[in-house]
């Protein structure tokens, strides 16, 4: 089945600086993928549309300078999180979708991140 | 996209079957029904989806009403690892097409 990973699983970092999480579809090749971040006892929330070789499309509210995606391969999407603070602090979830009939969207196993 | 509503947790005994039901009664003719779930801290995993007809693979069965306005997800056999949060989501095919969670339902499955 297609196969979605991500890297780190988990990072912790002091306020301030920056963090990147990479997103990989191991299995197939993703034109378009999206960024997700889950608070804690909250459903997963859309963050971004990323769409291989163009900008990324923005949710109401999140802002972009804050979060840099970047889809520069069409396995590869990274998310930056410029001078996080401790509010940033969440569950960070990346989807693929495997062109097709379909378009299906495969989740990885998300990324936890904790700002000091 | 259109909204669903679901019941916000249940509970069913380990081996009987679980029957998860969703109502989506806007839905739109070219809309699809997906199922995902999430177990605690990972990602949500894909279950199944339909159209209108009704759908069975190795983990799950989806029955979708005549005038597509609920679906049922059906685990015949619940196990102990089915305890999850199961999203109910419509979703149009396109490659950008976005996936809405709410708030699904919890399901726990007991010894």
């Amino acid at each position: 089945g297609a196969v979605v990973s991500q890297h780190p699983s988990w990072v912790i970092c002091k306020s301030g600086t920056s963090v990147k999480i990479e997103c990989r579809s191991l299995d197939f090749q993703a034109t378009t993928m999206f960024w997700y971040r889950q608070f804690p006892k909250q459903s997963l929330m859309l963050m971004a549309t990323s769409n291989e070789g163009s900008k990324a499309t923005y949710e109401q509210g999140v802002e972009k300078d804050k979060f840099l995606i970047n889809h520069a391969s069409l396995t590869l999407s990274t998310l930056t999180v410029t001078s996080a603070h401790p509010e940033d602090s969440s569950f960070y979830i990346c989807s693929a979708v495997q062109a097709g009939v379909y378009n299906e969207q495969f989740f990885g196993p998300g990324t936890r991140l904790t700002v000091l | 996209d259109a909204k669903t509503t679901q019941p916000p947790s249940m509970d069913c005994a380990e081996g009987r079957a679980a029957n998860l039901p969703c109502n989506h009664s806007t839905i739109s003719g070219n809309e699809y029904v997906y199922w995902y779930r999430q177990i605690h801290s990972q990602g949500p995993q894909y279950i199944i989806h339909g159209l209108k007809n009704n759908e069975t693979n190795e983990m799950a069965s989806l029955i979708i009403t005549e005038d597509r306005k609920s679906s049922t997800l059906i685990l015949p056999h619940a196990t102990l690892r089915d305890t999850a949060v199961y999203y109910c989501i419509v979703r149009y095919s396109g490659a950008n097409s976005k996936l809405t969670f709410g708030k699904g339902i919890t399901l726990s499955v007991r010894p």
